[in-house]
């Protein structure tokens, strides 16, 4: 089953801050969150596991309410090299990733 | 420490040929995972080996198998090609234990003309 992101795209200045969301209707055992630039793979920023937990890398951090069956991603202070489609992929049963359509992030000078 | 490496990179076939893509993991990493990505899209799951056993399976049809050799590198076959298949392939590495994160190669762009 599909997680479902929002929003869909959204355009930052640099400094400015964004949460993106994603959501399932199955129950999750973890949550992974990737950044795609264009042209390239997609490349891990961090993976959330059941239990709520918070995680942080560098100025991204993200949350997971297993209750809610949502993750969110949060971007503080936003670079330049932030820009790219964020992807979230979440476990069910099973060890495939089940990734969201993405979230386009611009951040501009 | 190498990381996920795909051959080829970019690939032009016709409909009805066969293709093979290939896929070598991250040293240490027993598991291969497949992903089809077309543009605009996210990642849909193909298949997942682990230790030479195909552990999962997505929403794909007979045309598409793959294997996993005992070096634990991979190879994705696609028989009869569709103009839908073409897409980015991609090759996930990972320990194979649950919630252990997926490295991604660079990806074969397939063409189908």
């Amino acid at each position: 089953q599909q997680p479902v992101q929002s929003p869909q795209a959204v355009i930052l200045r640099e400094g400015e801050d964004a949460v993106i969301n994603c959501s399932s209707s199955k129950a999750l055992y973890s949550v992974h969150w990737y950044r795609q630039k264009h042209g390239e793979a997609p490349v891990f920023l961090m993976i959330l596991l059941k239990g709520g937990e918070q995680k942080g890398h560098d100025k991204i951090s993200a949350s997971f309410n297993e209750k809610k069956q949502q993750s969110s991603l949060y971007l503080t202070a936003s670079q330049l090299s932030y820009s790219g489609t964020y992807f979230c992929g979440t476990e069910g049963s099973g060890y495939a990733l089940n990734f969201g359509k993405g979230t386009s992030l611009l951040v501009t000078p | 420490d190498a990381g996920v490496t795909q051959s080829p990179t970019h690939l032009i076939k016709t409909r009805g040929q066969h293709v093979t893509l290939r896929c070598s993991p991250i040293s240490g990493h027993k598991s291969v995972s497949w992903y089809q990505q077309v543009l605009g899209q996210g990642p849909q799951f193909i298949f997942q080996y682990y230790e030479k056993e195909e552990r999962g399976r997505g929403n794909f049809p007979d045309r598409f198998s793959a294997r996993q050799f005992p070096n634990y590198s991979s190879e994705l076959n696609v028989n009869a090609l569709l103009l839908g298949d073409s897409a980015l392939y991609l090759c996930a590495s990972s320990s194979g234990l649950s919630y252990n994160e997926q490295f991604f190669g660079p990806g074969t762009r397939l063409t189908v003309l």
